[in-house]
C-alpha cells in the first residue's frame, strides 16, 4: 500500500544550477499534479498530467520550469537556472483515473536556493 | 481577488472549545468543495468533502452556501490533535479536477 513518494526530500542548491525533482504516484493513478507551496502560502498549481493526454502546463511560472511523465507513471519536475524565489516545497499528488476528487499527496521536496 | 480566500488565523482555542472557519470562493461555476488538513511540515490530506445540504463527520461539520459562494467548517469539542492548518479547496472542474487551494487557516488548540 505505498503512497505517493517524492525524492529528494530536501535539496539545497546554488542559484543558477538546475534541479530535478521526482514523483512516484500511487500505482494505477493516472492523474498526476505538481504544486508549489511557499512559506505560509497556499498551494500553487503548476502542471497536470492525465494518461496520454496533453498536460495542462498553465501553472508553470516561467520557461525555466518543465515537467515530464514517462510511461504514464513517474514524473520529473525540472527547474533550470534556479533563482532564490524558487525556494519552496514542491508537492506532487495523484488521483484515481478520471473523476477522482481526492488528491493523494506525497511528502514533498523542500527546495532551498542559496 | 484570490480565487479562494480564508482568514489565516491563527485561532488559539482551549481544548473543548467550538471553533468555526469560513472560506469564500470567486468562481460561481465551481463544482465541488473540500476541506483538507495540513500538519506542520507535512503534506495536505483530505478531511472531508462539503455538500450543499451540509454534512457532518463526528465532531466536524461542513456547510456550503452556493448563493453566497461561502464554505464553512465547524469543529466541536476541540482536541489538542486538531491543531493544524485547514485548507479550503474548490474544484473548478475545468475539463478535469483542478483543485484551487486557499492559503489555509491555522488552528492551535491548547490545554
Amino acid at each position: 500500500g505505498a503512497g505517493v513518494s517524492q525524492s529528494p526530500s530536501n535539496k539545497v542548491t546554488e542559484k543558477g544550477k538546475d534541479v530535478e525533482l521526482r514523483c512516484d504516484p500511487i500505482s494505477g493513478h493516472t492523474a498526476l499534479y505538481w504544486y508549489r507551496q511557499s512559506l505560509g502560502q497556499g498551494l500553487e498549481f503548476l502542471i497536470y498530467f492525465q494518461g496520454n493526454s496533453a498536460p495542462d502546463k498553465s501553472g508553470l511560472p516561467s520557461d525555466r520550469f518543465s515537467a515530464e511523465r514517462t510511461g504514464g507513471s513517474v514524473s520529473t519536475l525540472t527547474i533550470q537556472r534556479t533563482q532564490q524565489e524558487d525556494s519552496a516545497v514542491y508537492l506532487c499528488a495523484s488521483t484515481v483515473p478520471w473523476g477522482g476528487d481526492e488528491q493523494y499527496f506525497g511528502p514533498g521536496t523542500r527546495l532551498t536556493v542559496t | 481577488r484570490k480565487e479562494v480566500e480564508q482568514d489565516p488565523g491563527p485561532f488559539n482555542v482551549p481544548e473543548g472549545a467550538t471553533v468555526a472557519f469560513n472560506c469564500t470562493y470567486s468562481n460561481s461555476a465551481s463544482q465541488s468543495f473540500f476541506w483538507y488538513r495540513q500538519d506542520c511540515r507535512k503534506e495536505p490530506k483530505l478531511l472531508m468533502s462539503v455538500y450543499s445540504s451540509g454534512n457532518e463527520d463526528g465532531r466536524f461539520t461542513a456547510q456550503l452556501n452556493r448563493a453566497s459562494q461561502y464554505i464553512s467548517l465547524l469543529i466541536r469539542d476541540s482536541k489538542l490533535s486538531d491543531s493544524a492548518t485547514y485548507l479550503c479547496v474548490v474544484n473548478e472542474a475545468r475539463g478535469y479536477n483542478k483543485l484551487i487551494f486557499g492559503a489555509g487557516t491555522r488552528l492551535a488548540v491548547h490545554p
